[in-house]
């Protein structure tokens, strides 16, 4: 099974609305991470925000926010008030705990989901 | 500079060619990475290295072979590669403080095999 699923290949949003980003993960760890990056067509991926398994709270930065659902193994985007600039490929990534990975710092991503923000 | 840079940003080289690819990290981190990204293929963890020693190799072929020479740098050396070889190769750096952890990404290399 895949550790991250991202079951939106394209997504579309009209300039100013808001879009939520699919993202379901796949663990048996109690302890994980969870993180959202953007790569423009540029190349670079852009760390936008982090959600610990532990953490009460849904994470948010700025217009970013997660809808963390843990009973669901879930953990979606939701970009606000969308702007032109935000058009790019979004990727949800896990880092699972120590021991069950072998490593602390074993990213896995899923395979993404291209927004395109229409003006 | 600021971040993770990555040079060359394009490489274009023959099979029988010997090359490069470098990264720096200028923000103190301890750990250093490098991914493989394919078309309609997620990212590919290939090496990590803490603290300048290597911790994982994700059974990459020999034909990549990784360097760090300290903790700002990082080298990936190529020879005899392949078409399939072709895609984004992406480096990236963190500082290690337990599960927030969090990877920071050069603007990667954009590596054509012919």
């Amino acid at each position: 099974a895949q550790k991250i699923t991202q079951t939106q290949p394209g997504m579309f949003v009209q300039e100013k609305e808001a879009v939520t980003l699919d993202c379901t993960y796949d663990t048996s760890d109690q302890s994980y991470g969870l993180f959202w990056y953007k790569q423009p067509s540029s190349g670079e991926m852009i760390f936008l925000i982090y959600q610990g398994s532990y953490d009460e709270q849904n994470a948010t930065e700025g217009r970013y926010s997660l809808n963390f659902q843990k009973a669901r193994k879930s953990a979606n985007l939701v970009i606000s008030a969308s702007q032109l600039g935000d058009s790019a490929m979004y990727f949800c990534a896990m880092r699972e705990s120590l021991i069950s990975s072998g490593s602390a710092r074993q990213l896995t991503f899923g395979s993404g989901t291209q927004l395109t923000v229409l003006p | 500079e600021t971040g993770v840079t990555q040079t060359p940003r394009h490489l274009v080289m023959g099979m029988t060619n010997k090359k490069s690819l470098k990264c720096e990290q200028h923000l103190g981190h301890n750990a250093m990475y490098w991914y493989k990204q394919s078309a309609k293929k997620p990212l590919e963890l290939m090496f990590v290295y803490s603290l300048e020693e290597r911790v994982e190799n994700n059974s990459v072929p020999s034909r990549f072979s990784p360097e760090c020479p300290n903790s700002s740098h990082l080298f990936l050396h190529l020879h005899t590669l392949q078409p399939e070889d072709s895609a984004l190769y992406l480096c990236a750096s963190s500082q290690y403080v337990g599960p927030r952890d969090t990877q920071y990404f050069g603007p990667g290399t954009r590596l054509t095999v012919l």
